[in-house]
């Protein structure tokens, strides 16, 4: 599975967007882009996965770019329950295996 | 996640005692993991199972074993535990999907103190 990179911390105003970065330059053609985050020390939360194509749910927006070698997690009207550790996981369809590294740790301030 | 919930919540014991943790999940899902966390640290995966006869090693399965129950129950112990086992466990479910995904979805975690 390709390796990511992210920020260790960001911080994002209370009801703005928080647009979260990650790199994953040695991506392969079958492997998803995943979001989880860690609330504290809660269980890991799906938040939302994608291939090539943008992807919108509930909870956020991911932005691939068009070579996939980054990608965007937006979190559009940021509360302060948003406040945790955001995982940007890169890992190929069929696998089970999920390698989570140390995240971005985005604060929320009111 | 309600779906997937993990007893006991808080766990203390002391060095050389037998402790199980257990997993339930209400998904539907085959496939069954547990993880842990150190501190600072993202999670390593100990066990995994894609259906009830099914049991594999993942990166650190020394001094851990499991039992798959039930398709709804994964089960982990620690034989004889010790002090560098203190973390947070979790327990995860997925299914493999269609288009070959799978997401995998975690309960609550188990916090285990080894004095």
């Amino acid at each position: 599975d390709a390796k990511t990179t992210q920020p260790p911390s960001m911080d994002c105003a209370e009801g703005r967007a928080a647009n979260l970065p990650c790199n994953h330059s040695t991506i392969s053609g079958n492997e998803y882009v995943y979001w989880y985050r860690q609330i504290h020390s809660q269980g890991p939360q799906y938040i939302i996965h994608g291939l090539k194509n943008n992807e919108t749910n509930e909870m956020a927006s991911l932005i691939i770019t068009e070579d996939r070698k980054s990608s965007t997690l937006i979190l559009p009207h940021a509360t302060l329950r948003d406040t945790a550790v955001y995982y940007c996981i890169v890992r190929g369809s069929g696998t089970y295996k999920y390698i989570f590294g140390t995240g971005t740790r985005l604060k929320v301030l009111a | 996640d309600a779906d997937v919930t993990q007893t006991p919540r808080n766990r203390i014991t002391k060095t050389g005692k037998r402790i199980m943790l257990e997993c339930s999940q209400t998904k539907g899902h085959d496939r069954m993991y547990w993880y842990r966390q150190d501190p600072g640290l993202g999670l390593r995966l100990i066990y995994y199972s894609f259906d009830v006869k099914d049991i594999n090693k993942g990166e650190i399965s020394d001094g851990y074993s499991v039992s798959r129950q039930a398709q709804a129950k994964f089960s982990l112990s620690l034989e004889s535990a010790i002090p560098n086992q203190t973390a947070l466990y979790f327990c995860a479910t997925s299914d493999l999907t269609f288009g070959g995904t799978d997401t995998q979805y975690f309960g609550p975690g188990t916090r285990l103190t080894v004095l």
